[in-house]
């Protein structure tokens, strides 16, 4: 099936640690993207990238990181840096013809 | 003024039910508009994009009024499944990064 698959779907953190959020899509897309929604708000941007081996910060990148290597592949590492990690990690990739956004399932990270 | 805005709800409404929601966006420039659904605890998916000269999808229309800077969803014969977060997307231009989101607007459909 074509989609965009998140992993893990549940992920539970000690203070300190750095933990990398998976994404894997296999729609062809150029453009990928990281969300962040904590509850009762909208989406925030994270980072984003156009192309493989170019990203740019989102309005919220502090705390995190990207990489993109593969084109079918846009990690997240949320570092010991973010202050507030709990929450509902979004990755998403772009579809030029229509001009909008998919989503894969998301992630949800707990800090404990 | 925030750059798209919603009226949160919840909208309490029985099945069968017309309702209507509206957005308001604050760029002028904006280019291209959508309605995403979003169920509890799951990710938003695309309802459907919105067109300048208004477009329906079963009983789902959607309209765009440019010049006052909003963006409508009606639904029809609201169904119990139709229960969820409904989110207006607005894209001012560029690329798909520049996507901004309302904070949703919550619908409960009730037997």
């Amino acid at each position: 099936d074509g989609g965009i698959t998140q992993s893990p779907k549940y992920l539970f953190r000690k203070e300190g640690q750095n933990v990398t959020l998976s994404c894997e899509q296999n729609l062809n897309h150029d453009a990928m993207y990281w969300y962040r929604q904590d509850p009762g708000q909208g989406l925030r941007l994270i980072y984003y990238s156009q192309i493989v081996n170019d990203f740019q910060k989102g309005d919220i990148a502090e705390g995190y990181s990207v990489s993109r290597e593969k084109k079918e592949s846009f990690p997240l590492t949320v570092t010991s840096a973010q202050k507030n990690p709990t929450a509902f990690y979004l990755c998403a990739s772009g579809d030029t013809h229509r001009n909008t956004i998919y989503f894969g399932e998301g992630s949800w990270l707990t800090v404990v | 003024r925030k750059e798209v805005e919603q009226d949160p709800g919840p909208f309490n409404v029985p099945e069968g039910a017309t309702v209507a929601f509206n957005c308001t966006y604050s760029n002028s420039a904006s280019q291209s508009f959508f309605w995403y659904r979003q169920d509890c605890r799951k990710e938003p998916k695309l309802l459907m994009s919105v067109y300048s000269s208004g477009n329906e999808d079963g009983r789902f229309t959607a309209q765009l009024n440019r010049a006052s800077q909003y963006i409508s969803l009606l639904i029809r014969d609201s169904k119990l499944s139709d229960s969820a977060t409904y989110l207006c997307v607005v894209n001012p231009g560029g690329s798909q990064g520049n996507l901004i989101f309302g904070k949703g607007t919550k619908l409960s459909v009730k037997p």
